[in-house]
């Protein structure tokens, strides 16, 4: 069964300082692999996912993910951080035959508070 | 594009009621919808997959007579809480399955902005 661990629960980062958030998941085919972003009494927003090819993926709202097999990580990067990212994030496995259109099986998530 | 609704937004019921929440897919037509729930502070946790024009899958644990899914068409599903308990309260969000113009991989789920759902 697939699985997915956010280990930070909590990250508190300065306005403007770079961003990362840690994904490490487990499922023993090629990954489908996703980032939402959820504000508070909100839905979830994709920000980016990977299927394949270029293991450096480009989301929205200056956000990347870099997937690395070797390390089953799938880890979300932001180079300068604004007041409005503050939010939850929550990292997503996806299987099957189907991909991402199969079930998703999600993090804990993090949730990011930016200093002003 | 790829846009789902959920509706109510918010709902307040009594204990015994029924309430039925509504999720559309605005922009594209989905075949498969899914249906979460979300407790304060923790992930979300798959409920069912809803089928267009069959019956829904359920996950391990979710009452079935409970949570009544009913997708009856390529954009809208619904999600019945019957005879609600304070228990039953929560936020519940829908997905649904954008198939995208490769099909296959390229599906991604698109979530909608959820429904809140609290039972007195």
């Amino acid at each position: 069964a697939q699985s997915v661990t956010q280990p930070d629960i909590h990250i508190t980062v300065s306005e403007g300082a770079s961003l990362e958030l840690r994904c490490n998941y487990s499922y023993g085919a090629t990954p489908y692999l996703f980032w939402y972003v959820q504000s508070p009494g909100q839905g979830l927003q994709l920000l980016l996912k990977y299927f394949s090819g270029d293991t450096l993926v480009q989301g929205i709202k200056g956000f990347e993910a870099e997937f690395k097999r070797s390390q089953s990580s799938f880890n979300l990067r932001k180079p300068s951080v604004h007041w409005s990212d503050a939010a939850e994030y929550f990292c997503a496995v996806g299987a099957g035959l189907t991909g991402g259109g199969n079930k998703l099986t999600f993090g804990t998530g993090t949730q990011l508070k930016v200093e002003l | 594009g790829a846009v789902v609704s959920q509706h109510p937004s918010w709902v307040i019921c009594k204990s015994g009621t029924s309430v039925k929440i509504e999720c559309r897919s605005l922009d594209f037509q989905a075949t498969t919808m899914f249906w979460y729930r979300q407790f304060p502070k923790q992930s979300l946790m798959l409920m069912a997959t809803s089928n267009e024009g069959s019956k829904a899958t359920y996950e391990q644990g979710v009452e079935k007579d409970k949570f009544l899914i009913n997708h009856a068409s390529l954009t809208l599903s619904t999600l019945t809480v019957t005879s609600a308990h304070p228990e039953d309260s929560s936020f519940y969000i829908c997905s649904a399955r954008d198939l995208g113009l490769a099909g296959g991989w390229q599906e991604t789920q698109y979530f909608g902005p959820g429904t809140r759902l609290l039972v007195l």
